[in-house]
């Protein structure tokens, strides 16, 4: 089945405790990228990759890191969590920018820092 | 910078009633537009897109045309279902196809 493949589903942890969230695709997608949910404020993005070894910020980047070592992982590090980064965080992929192909989403992360 | 603007939920109707789901976006450039739905717990699924101006998406009896005029991309379903009850995104895909803006969602819940 082709899918966005997200873990952990939920995860709580304490203020400074770096943590890593994968994310993997099935799809030989060339674009991932990764967004935050919040209430009130819809989908921001956080940074994107257009392929593997490429990578850019997004519109929220402060306190998060990435890498695309390989195309189907795309791992959102947070290396000093905060409580303000307590949030739903989602992963996609597209085959490509090419075309207007519209995202894949994984299931999310709920994640609660304290 | 591109935005999404959405219609503030929740919006609540009962079964067989007509949805409108309105969404206005600013853009440069020749963007793409899209509705994505996200079912409580899961991950936005794209429910249908249009890629250039008086295109009509449509997909599970919801539609959508992109109005370039009015700046407007409005959902619409004639007939609800309370299974179509979830959040709602409206989204705008930049002309180089890295970026996506999301608008803030509008939940959408349908009484029996």
């Amino acid at each position: 089945e082709a899918q966005v493949t997200q873990n952990p589903r939920y995860l709580i942890t304490v203020t400074g405790k770096k943590l890593t969230v994968t994310c993997s695709q099935n799809m030989n997608h060339e674009y991932m990228s990764w967004y935050r949910q919040d209430p009130g404020l819809g989908l921001r993005q956080i940074y994107y990759s257009m392929n593997v070894e490429v990578t850019d910020k997004g519109d929220v980047p402060e306190g998060y890191k990435v890498s695309r070592k390989e195309k189907r992982n795309f791992p959102l590090i947070l290396e000093s969590p905060s409580p303000n980064q307590t949030s739903l965080y989602f992963c996609a992929s597209s085959p490509s920018t090419l075309k207007p192909y519209g995202y894949t989403f994984g299931s999310g992360t709920r994640l609660t820092v304290v | 910078g591109d935005s999404v603007t959405q219609m503030e939920g929740p919006v609540t109707l009962s079964e067989e009633a007509f949805l409108t789901i309105n969404c206005t976006y600013t853009a440069t450039g020749y963007p793409s537009l899209f509705w994505y739905v996200q079912y409580p717990g899961e991950g936005l699924q794209l429910l249908l897109k249009a890629t250039k101006a008086d295109d009509k998406g449509s997909n599970k009896g919801f539609e959508a045309t992109y109005r370039k005029e009015t700046t407007s991309f409005h959902l619409e379903k004639g007939s609800v279902q309370v299974s179509d009850s979830a959040v709602y995104f409206c989204a705008v895909e930049n002309t180089g196809g890295f970026k996506t803006i999301f608008g803030a969602g509008t939940r959408l819940f349908v009484k029996a």
